[in-house]
């Protein structure tokens, strides 16, 4: 089946540390990758994508890149600020039929202290 | 930009009450999805539909319908609101793209069954 595995949180830094969430899939075919975030109050916003192995998506000075071998989608960030502070989702679309229809990990929190 | 416009921000309703959450998209998008979070769990698809009056389960429809009778807005129901259907609901939209598909999401409805 299709699923997504990411670490569990909540994940606490300080302002200016590096950041790593972990993201692994599950998946047939040929799935394109996804990190939403969600800040407090508010919906999933489109954070990076990868649409094929060894893409890098970025955004922000978030980057994660696409790894088939180890199916993998790891978000990372060299330094985060307060305004970081949100819970952020991995996600993939398996293509084909079901095109635009995500499966989500279960969200991580990150709270930046200033 | 594409708006995805949920009706409601917050919902207090009893049990047993039937109870309609509204999703419009501007962007004559064909896809749609209604999508359930829960802390711990992350989120998970109830319903999707490709098209008008075309519907599909998702992974949790039980207690659920929806209804498209126009392009633009995409109705979750619920037949009988119970507790434990407590949730926050994020509708969204997407176009197809191929691998360039993207979803967009509403700020969602947060609702409470009492």
């Amino acid at each position: 089946g299709n699923s997504v595995t990411q670490m569990e949180g909540p994940v606490t830094l300080s302002e200016e540390a590096f950041l790593t969430i972990n993201c692994t899939y599950t998946a047939t075919g040929y799935p394109s990758l996804f990190w939403y975030v969600q800040y407090p109050g508010e919906g999933l916003q489109l954070l990076l994508k990868a649409t094929k192995a060894d893409d890098k998506g970025s955004n922000k000075g978030f980057e994660a890149t696409y790894r088939k071998e180890t199916t993998s989608f790891h978000l990372e960030k060299g330094s985060v600020q307060v305004s970081d502070s949100a819970v952020y989702f991995c996600a993939l679309d398996r293509g084909g039929s079901t095109l635009g229809r995500l499966y989500f990990g279960r969200g991580t929190q990150l709270t930046v202290w200033p | 930009d594409v708006k995805v416009t949920q009706s409601s921000r917050y919902l207090v309703k009893r049990t047993g009450e039937k109870v309609f959450l509204e999703c419009v998209q501007d962007m004559d998008h064909e896809n749609m999805f209604w999508y359930r979070q829960d802390p711990g769990l992350g989120l998970r698809l109830i319903y999707f539909s490709y098209d008008v009056k075309m519907k599909e389960k998702g992974d949790i429809p039980e207690g659920y319908s929806v209804s498209r009778e126009k392009k633009e807005r995409f109705s979750l129901i619920l037949e009988s609101a119970s507790t434990n259907q407590t949730s926050m609901y994020l509708c969204a939209s997407s176009l197809w793209q191929g691998a360039n598909t993207e979803a967009f999401f509403g700020q969602g409805t947060r609702l409470t069954v009492v």
